[in-house]
């Protein structure tokens, strides 16, 4: 079992959709929580942090974590064509130390 | 600012050769890794180094060697290329490992993309 466990999709919505995308993870350890957004044949790119548990807003976009289910969800609002990528979800017991990143789900939304 | 600089973009490569995946950054990070990204694996650490002159081992090492000499660069060596290594390699860095730069996140190079044939 992988520790980190990511639906790869694709994922397709029309614009303007709510998008939810999840991770489950099973290391009680792990307590920083990051999203990374890759567009095609380029590096990932930070889109949020979480510590611990709770939620965090950025713009159209929101993280939640929920330990106690060793859940993870990202959700983007009013979603854009330009948001279709590679979400990544990543974690690990100490900062950005040995990052275990889930496999990605591809997301694209059509105008 | 350039940020994380990977070369080469491309490379083939025959079994047995080796070769050199150069990973400079511009940044001043102390934390850097490799990582490769094969198609339903996600991104798995091949090697990590924390500061120069210190490096260990991630998840996939087998077959691969990296020193730090300087802050900047951080090169990783394929000993002896096999086509089990052919994937898309990402050089990262980070002001720090630990939380201290957690706001600046993990600054991603464009990879490498290798085949061996």
């Amino acid at each position: 079992q992988k520790e980190v466990e990511q639906d790869p999709g694709p994922l397709s919505v029309p614009e303007g959709a709510i998008v939810s995308l999840n991770c489950t993870y099973s290391n009680s350890a792990f307590q920083y929580f990051m999203w990374y957004r890759q567009y095609s044949r380029k590096g990932p790119e930070l889109l949020m942090y979480t510590y611990s548990s709770g939620n965090k807003e950025d713009g159209r976009f929101t993280a939640q974590v929920d330990k106690s289910s060793k859940y993870i969800s990202l959700f983007i609002r009013d979603s854009q064509p330009s948001d279709s990528a590679t979400y990544l979800c990543a974690m690990s017991a100490r900062g950005f130390q040995k990052l275990v990143f889930g496999t990605g789900t591809r997301l694209l939304v059509s105008p | 600012n350039a940020g994380v600089t990977q070369t080469p973009k491309f490379q083939v490569l025959k079994t047995g050769q080796s070769m050199t995946l150069q990973c400079a950054q511009d940044m001043n990070h102390e934390y850097m890794s490799w990582y490769r990204q094969d198609p339903g694996m996600g991104l798995r650490l091949i090697h990590y180094s924390v500061g120069a002159g210190i490096t260990d081992q991630g998840e996939v090492p087998n077959g691969y060697n990296v020193s730090r000499s300087t802050t900047e660069d951080f090169p990783l060596r394929l000993l002896s290329a096999a086509p089990s290594q052919t994937s898309v390699y990402f050089c990262a860095s980070s002001y720090s490992g630990d939380t201290t730069g957690i706001s600046d996140g993990y600054t991603f190079g464009s990879g490498t993309r290798l085949t061996v044939v």
